[in-house]
């Protein structure tokens, strides 16, 4: 059973550029979070998805970010137009049960995200 | 809002016990859990309290008192392998999102 999978592993793009990360949670997940790490730092929400829905992006920046998790595919967390300061590694959890659930949160290795 | 405190870093020698605390302020929420991050690597869980009390998962226990807003990490016979962060979260009650603490930097020296 493979567990949580995130690609790239490693990104780097130029300020104004866009990023697109990539999240497919675990077999039979069918929920997904996205936390962001700044170096040195402990990780941060940003957003919760489930199949076509946007439960809480109460973490997510009002500018330049979305995520969408659709009917077939993975999540993509997307970036627009980044600076500096979005230079961070990108962690995507997934967990199975409904909201309320004590279900664990497995998270995948990460997108380390780098702007030049 | 909410917030988790820990110490920032923790050092022991092979073989010994090391206690890593975890102080909250938070209005509601389902358990409270642990997670081992390697440097560069992904958080994985490992312990989860739900109720008052201790959980024991081979060497590694985990605490919960919510009268004291408190709990804690125990790892007994420590090796090497265990120096890495370790993060306690909190699930929220309004939606299922984690809510990590500050981090503990464990150290383990020969």
């Amino acid at each position: 059973n493979a567990g949580v999978m995130q690609n790239p592993r490693h990104l780097v793009r130029r300020r104004g550029q866009e990023a697109r990360l990539r999240c497919s949670p675990m077999k039979g997940h069918s929920h997904v979070y996205w936390y962001r790490q700044l170096p040195e730092e402990g990780l941060k929400f940003m957003v919760y998805l489930q199949k076509e829905n946007i439960i809480d992006e109460s973490g997510m920046p009002k500018e330049r970010f979305s995520a969408e998790f659709p009917k077939e595919g993975p999540s993509i967390l997307r970036i627009q137009q980044v600076v500096r300061g979005d230079s961070a590694a990108y962690f995507c959890a997934s967990s199975s049960t409904a909201q309320g659930g004590t279900d664990t949160q497995y998270f995948g290795p990460g997108t380390r995200l780098t702007v030049l | 809002g909410q917030s988790l405190e820990q110490p920032s870093e923790v050092t022991a020698v092979e073989g010994a016990i090391v206690q890593i605390n975890c102080t909250y302020q938070t209005s509601g929420f389902y358990g409270l859990s642990w997670y081992q991050q390697h440097d560069g690597g992904a958080p994985t869980f490992l312990s989860y309290n739900a109720l008052d009390g201790l959980e024991e998962t081979g060497r590694f226990s985990s605490f919960l008192s919510r009268s004291d807003s408190y709990g804690y990490l125990l790892l007994q016979e420590l090796q090497m392998k265990d120096s890495a962060s370790y993060f306690c979260a909190v699930r929220s009650y309004n939606t299922d999102k984690l809510i990590f603490g500050t981090g503990t930097r464990l150290q383990v020296f020969p």
